[in-house]
């Protein structure tokens, strides 16, 4: 069971405009800024969003996130066949006092 | 460009202790947390725990009595050992770096990650 909660599954079609929640508490998301992680199989996550809609050099402007009290969401906009992975949104946790994570969500575009 | 990479043995058995080391290169490893996290097979990501580049750490509860993480700022390397493992421990294990000095960043994030070590606990 993730601290963060995500939907299991996500699809759209090429163009399209998809979103993926993020869940969580007073602890970590409302308190601290959210990251976002893409993962292709047989690889390891690599930063996708930090501070919760800051892009790494490198990333498309296709991804965006925003954050609003305890939940965050990823868009990625003009959908293309090499976003299908899976996408994980992270967060530091307050009481933990370390990182927690979501379950993740498996993009597929059809 | 920053390369974390770990290493170690991919089978360990039941109630020995899995050990793991990762080697940074091409930054300094002070001033950041040095991480471990794991997947298991078809899972998700779970963190086990950090060591700062001064020695402290902070470790996942659910895993803490079994968990030591260390750092070895001379070699640029840092440890993980987890004691008694079980068949549920099986998973790829990453390296991360955590940074606060991310440009506009407002809070850390895991910038760089090693590639995964795979291991499976079986006898």
């Amino acid at each position: 069971q993730s601290v963060l909660a995500q939907p299991p599954s996500a699809s759209g079609t090429p163009g399209q405009r998809v979103t993926i929640s993020c869940s969580g508490s007073r602890t970590n998301i409302g308190s601290n800024p959210v990251n976002w992680y893409q993962q292709f199989p047989g690889t390891a996550p690599k930063l996708l969003i930090y501070s919760n809609n800051q892009r790494p050099s490198g990333v498309p402007d296709r991804f965006s996130g925003s954050k609003s009290g305890t939940s965050a969401s990823l868009a990625i906009s003009g959908l293309q066949s090499e976003d299908e992975a899976d996408y994980y949104c992270a967060s530091w946790d307050d009481s933990l006092n370390g990182p927690v994570f979501g379950g993740g969500t498996k993009l597929t575009v059809l | 460009q920053v390369q974390l990479q770990e290493s170690g043995p991919g089978l360990v058995k039941p109630s020995e202790t899995l050990s793991l080391t990762c080697t940074v290169s091409g930054d300094s490893i002070s001033d950041y947390y040095w991480n471990w996290i794991r997947q298991s097979p078809g899972k998700g990501l779970e963190w086990i725990g950090y060591v700062y580049s001064s020695g402290n750490t902070n470790y996942n509860p659910s895993l803490k009595s079994r968990v030591t993480i260390s750092v070895d700022t001379s070699k640029k390397q840092f440890s993980l050992n987890l004691s008694s493992v079980t068949a549920a421990d099986t998973a790829v294990y990453y390296c991360g770096r955590l940074s606060y000095r991310i440009p506009r960043a407002t809070g850390p994030a895991h910038d760089f990650w090693g590639q995964g070590a795979l291991v499976t606990v079986s006898s």
